[in-house]
């Protein structure tokens, strides 16, 4: 069965702490696609970034970076130096096999809420 | 700038009413989505529509059914509203490609008394 946990519930930093927020994914298939979404207060969850199974180089982009490592399934993502503006829930989500593809049906996580005190 | 907007973002609805939520996208996307968020399941597949009057069941439709008659706007029916469905919904696009990422509305938070 096709599975994505995300078993911090809620993160609270410090500005300009580093913080990891965890997502282990759980899937039988050989192609598949790994995301994370922000959804900041305002309600609209905004796409991060987007990884498939073939690729397990990490990703780093400004003061985030995702960390994919298959042979634990997991998929983390890192903030380092945290802002105020980071304060949101955070969502993992997966693709492939019945959902995906074409279709783009994607299976979440419970969400992280991280929140960054000044 | 591209969109997905929902009509409302709370509603307050009785047991028993019939509820109409109401989604709509400007990007020519094939693929559109119903979800519902809550607090320790995070989001939940209810329908998704691939194509104008198409419609697949996603994890819980139960309770749920939906509309597609035009390409950019996805309805959710609630036939008889009840409390158990008080939740946060969320509507989301994408094209027709393999495994793209999806747009998300703002959500609408519904409460049934």
């Amino acid at each position: 069965a096709q599975k994505v946990t995300q078993a911090q519930t809620e993160i609270s930093v410090v500005e300009k702490e580093d913080v990891t927020l965890d997502c282990v994914y759980e899937t039988r298939d050989t192609t598949y696609y790994l995301f994370w979404y922000k959804q900041p207060p305002s309600g609209e969850l905004v796409f991060l970034i987007r990884r498939n199974s073939f690729d397990e180089q990490n990703e780093i982009s400004g003061r985030y970076s995702w960390n994919f490592q298959k042979s634990t399934s997991s998929f983390n993502f890192t903030i380092t130096a945290s802002q105020v503006v980071d304060s949101a829930v955070y969502f993992c989500a997966l693709s492939g096999g019945p959902y995906g593809g074409a279709t783009n049906k994607l299976i979440f996580g419970t969400g992280t809420l991280l929140a960054v005190q000044p | 700038d591209v969109k997905v907007t929902q009509s409302s973002r709370y509603l307050v609805k009785r047991t028993g009413e019939k509820v109409f939520l109401e989604c709509v996208q400007d990007m020519d996307h094939e693929n559109m989505f119903w979800y519902r968020q809550d607090p320790g399941l995070g989001l939940r597949l209810i329908y998704f529509s691939y194509d104008v009057k198409m419609k697949e069941k996603g994890d819980i439709p139960e309770g749920y059914s939906v509309s597609r008659e035009k390409k950019e706007r996805f309805s959710l029916i609630l036939e008889s509203a009840s409390t158990n469905q008080t939740s946060m919904y969320l509507c989301a696009s994408s094209p027709h490609g393999d495994n793209e990422k999806l747009f998300f509305g703002s959500g609408t938070q519904l409460s049934v008394l």
